[in-house]
């Protein structure tokens, strides 16, 4: 199994609120992901890093942003949380070799109320 | 556009029996990586299988194998003895650079 995590693992938190999801992992992987999970299971890109300060939109909109200022971190903010916000969010990265396999965190389980 | 379908949203399974589970995809590139990841109830998605499409020969890793058909685009999962410990939502995904395109999944159930 792959060294990546992600903190916090359940969130509960008011509308209007800022949070900050973190992702960190341990094998120098120069990729990194953020995937939303939605309730029917279904996986959606939202945001990506090539490397230290390269960040990249996903094919699904997202109010949220991220940042990418060391190898093994990648943050992800939401400035202002609201209800169409629940999900599960889930972090990977990849490295070289191995067909760039994504290995994830467990995921972040957020809820907004 | 690159996408990837899983036609079964769910399937279930008798103990130590074999089931297969359908993916396809669609892409006009010649060179990627194909992936099967599960994902149990509540619990982090893992890799259980990684074919390279310039590969003939079909992936295995313990019972689990694929058929990969690259001119019909297809890339099955077959589970051989099937365990109480595969139930899980199982993604094919496809990956031409370096995103992956994700199916759908198809929900395995395990009946003991």
């Amino acid at each position: 199994e792959a060294d990546i995590y992600q903190t916090p693992r359940y969130l509960v938190i008011g509308t209007g609120k800022k949070i900050t999801l973190e992702c960190s992992q341990t094998m120098g992987h120069d990729k990194m992901y953020w995937y939303q999970q939605d309730p029917g299971m279904e996986l959606h890109l939202i945001h990506y890093s090539y490397g230290v300060n390269s960040t990249e939109k996903g094919d699904l909109s997202s109010e949220s942003t991220v940042s990418r200022i060391r190898t093994e971190h990648f943050p992800l903010t939401l400035e202002s949380a609201r209800p169409s916000h629940t999900s599960q969010y889930l972090c990977a990265s990849s490295g070289p070799g191995q067909g760039q396999t994504q290995y994830f965190g467990p995921g972040t389980r957020l809820l907004v109320l | 556009a690159q996408t990837v379908t899983q036609s079964q949203p769910e399937m279930s399974v008798q103990e130590a029996e074999t089931v297969t589970l359908s993916c396809t995809y669609d892409t006009s590139e010649s060179d990627y990586y194909l992936f099967w990841y599960k994902q149990p109830p509540s619990r982090q998605m893992i890799l259980v299988i990684r074919q390279e499409a310039y590969k003939q020969q079909n992936a295995t890793e313990n019972r689990f194998s694929v058929n990969f058909q690259k001119a019909a685009k297809s890339f099955s999962l077959k589970i051989s003895d099937s365990q109480l410990g595969d139930a899980a939502m199982y993604f094919c995904a496809y990956r031409p650079f370096w995103v992956l395109v994700f199916g759908k999944g198809t929900k395995l159930t395990v009946n003991p």
